[in-house]
């Protein structure tokens, strides 16, 4: 079974200084990896994601992710954090060998602090 | 190219009434989701369907949901009737196949008094 964390419900970072969210997955296999943002009263949408290659991926918004499969984890940065950045950011694990099946993570709340 | 539609966006009910949803997936997407999102957690996959079937409907409770992908494009899902823990955001997604990213639909946001 599938399973995704998100260490801290919610992060505080001020203008200009690095993001750092935390995703980490148990999988029995390497999964697809993918980062979503969702802004108040709006859906989701995908920052970036892993499938296979290059273990670094560089998203949208200047946002990035490693997949490191050693530590089975696949945390979102980015360099310098804008106003704009505050949202909601969900880690989401897909196993193609278990029905194609999504799992999302609880989320992370980021607020930037001018 | 147009993205996920659903509507309504907002719905207040009273529990034990009736209430559906709508969404239409991206032109191209066989695959479909339906979520629900409850305040401070992550979206919970109800069903999937690819094409007008069902793939995955393990976590819907089909006493009181039920949904249906009538000639494998748009899609409807209904609670019948509503508890006062069926207050949510209802999320729909599509991708183009089961194993790419997955497009979001606004959410309709369920309210049971």
């Amino acid at each position: 079974a599938q399973s995704v964390t998100q260490l801290g419900s919610h992060v505080s970072v001020s203008e200009g200084a690095l993001v750092l969210l935390r995703c980490n997955y148990s999988s029995s296999v390497p999964p697809y990896l993918f980062w979503y943002v969702q802004y108040p009263n709006q859906g989701l949408q995908l920052l970036l994601k892993y499938t296979t290659g290059a273990t670094l991926v560089k998203g949208i918004n200047g946002f990035e992710a490693e997949f490191k499969k050693s530590e089975t984890s696949f945390h979102l940065t980015k360099p310098s954090a804008h106003m704009s950045d505050a949202a909601e950011y969900f880690c989401a694990v897909l196993n193609r060998r278990d029905g194609n099946q999504f799992y999302f993570g609880t989320g992370t709340s980021l607020t930037v602090i001018p | 190219e147009a993205g996920v539609a659903q509507s309504p966006r907002y719905k207040i009910i009273e529990k034990r009434q009736s209430v559906a949803f709508w969404c239409n997936p991206i032109s191209g997407h066989a695959t479909l989701y339906w979520y629900q999102q409850i305040l401070g957690q992550g979206p919970k996959l109800l069903i999937q369907f690819q094409n007008n079937g069902v793939v995955d409907d393990s976590q819907l409770p089909k006493d009181r949901f039920s949904a249906e992908r009538l000639k494998g494009v748009d899609s409807t899902l209904k609670i019948q009737p509503a508890k006062l823990e069926d207050s949510a955001v209802y999320l729909c997604a599509s991708s183009f196949a089961g194993y790419n990213e997955q497009f979001f639909g606004p959410g309709t946001r369920l309210t049971v008094l």
